[in-house]
């Protein structure tokens, strides 16, 4: 398994500010991934995020908006950019297990993030 | 693209209750299925998973079994307590594309 920290784990913020939420996971891990879960909603992936190149971006998610960065295997950032009310939900932090199966993921206790 | 349909909540069971709460998918080929469940507070739990047709996963009671002709992963638990009261996910996927979520179902396990 894996242990994930996330901080902060809430923040209230104003809009058109940006706030970066940070990942740390306690093994080296190759793949990292950031999901969005919306005030009743379901969890939607906004981006990989992979040791050594560039974030992939999912559908409706572009890198200005969110900017992502992943400087070794076991950190990465994810910042949401220019916020504004519609932002408003809770991220969080996944990775695929280390070892044994490998399409098994793990997941941070998410950012509780409210835009005013 | 892939999707997860699972029964609206919230689902409210008096405790030694059964429950089953429904979980169908649309996918190409043939995924991996999980059941993920997010207790009050805390971040989301992998519960079981199944990675291939007729694969039964189960953890703490709860079971679940990957039916490809109905394309299904219903989870069931014969005797639920107060403790199992949280956010039930069914996902399909993972590895290097990620997961798709159902919106998840809210269960409360009255004493």
């Amino acid at each position: 398994s894996a242990v994930i920290s996330q901080k902060p784990s809430r923040d209230i913020c104003q809009r058109g500010t940006s706030l970066t939420i940070q990942c740390q996971v306690d093994s080296q891990v190759t793949m990292m991934f950031w999901y969005r879960q919306q005030p009743g909603q379901s969890l939607t992936l906004i981006a990989t995020a992979n040791q050594g190149s560039e974030a992939t971006y999912e559908s409706g998610f572009v890198i200005d908006k969110f900017p992502i960065s992943r400087p070794n295997l076991t950190f990465s950032t994810l910042t949401v950019s220019n916020m504004s009310p519609e932002d408003s939900s809770i991220y969080l932090c996944s990775v695929v297990a280390p070892r044994g199966a490998k399409n098994i993921q793990y997941f941070g206790a998410g950012t509780r993030l409210s835009v005013l | 693209g892939d999707s997860v349909t699972q029964m609206e909540g919230p689902v409210t069971l008096s405790e030694e209750a059964f429950l089953t709460i429904n979980c169908t998918y649309t996918a190409t080929g043939y995924p991996s299925l999980f059941w993920y469940v997010q207790y009050p507070g805390e971040g989301l739990q992998l519960l079981l998973k199944a990675t291939k047709a007729d694969d039964k996963g189960s953890n703490k009671g709860f079971e679940a079994t990957y039916r490809k002709e109905t394309t299904s992963f219903h989870l069931e638990k014969g005797s639920v307590q107060v403790s199992d009261s949280a956010v039930y996910f069914c996902a399909l996927g993972g590895g290097a594309d990620g997961l798709t979520f159902g919106k998840g179902t809210h269960l409360i396990i009255q004493p």
